[in-house]
């Protein structure tokens, strides 16, 4: 079936502007969760997605950065007033509720001019 | 200190070799544990879970010991597909992940 998917996959746009990054995750996945890759920096969690609701948003950097969730499905991740240090790999992932294995997307690539 | 601790390599071992990876993680709450693979500008995989008991699939080995906080993978005869970068992942019960700064291994001819 189909797995994760993410658009775009890649994304250029000028510091100040605003941005907004889709997750398709795999269908019954309950579980949402987004990623964000950048060099130095490694892999670190941004927010969880339980159906629509967010119980863990503590990995968001600043209140530019916001997610939702909704119908228990896709989720968008926007970035307002985008700043060069915003420029990363950002993943989401999703799962089954409780279960081990997190399926990633292939990631949206940020730059930032 | 980082949540999660793993010496960045890189690793660069010849075909056939048995090669260790360690990794520490601080936070004694963490529920699960995980080995990522991640290749170059691809997406993290699942490589294998770690459990107290150690486990075992195929070539690779994972080992968790929960008094020292510490998390192995061995990997014996290596292949040149091995070369990639390896994650040590902690989990919290509802599966949000913190990942370490990975491991990067080349396997060469």
């Amino acid at each position: 079936g189909a797995g994760v998917s993410q658009s775009p996959s890649n994304k250029v746009t000028e510091k100040g502007k605003d941005v907004e990054l889709r997750c398709d995750p795999i269908s019954g996945h309950t579980a949402l969760y987004w990623y964000r890759q950048s060099l130095g920096q490694g892999l670190e969690f941004l927010i969880y997605f339980q159906g629509n609701s967010a119980p863990d948003k503590s990995g968001l950097p600043s209140d530019r950065f916001s997610a939702e969730r909704t119908g228990g499905s896709v989720s968008t991740l926007t970035i307002q007033r985008t700043q060069q240090e915003d420029s990363a790999v950002y993943l989401c992932a999703s799962s089954f509720t409780g279960a081990v294995e997190q399926y990633f997307g292939p990631g949206t690539r940020l730059t930032v001019t | 200190r980082k949540e999660v601790e793993q010496d960045p390599g890189p690793f660069n071992v010849p075909e056939g070799a048995t090669v260790a990876f360690n990794c520490t993680y601080s936070n004694s709450a963490s529920q699960s544990f995980f080995w990522y693979r991640q290749d170059c500008r691809k997406e993290p995989k699942l490589l294998m879970s770690v459990y107290s008991s150690g486990n075992e699939d195929g070539r690779f080995t994972a080992q968790l010991n929960r008094a020292s906080q510490y998390i192995s993978l061995l990997i014996r005869d290596s292949k040149l597909s091995d070369s990639a970068t390896y994650l040590c992942v902690v989990g919290t019960s509802y599966g949000k992940l913190t990942f370490g700064q990975g491991t990067i291994l080349t396997v060469h001819p």
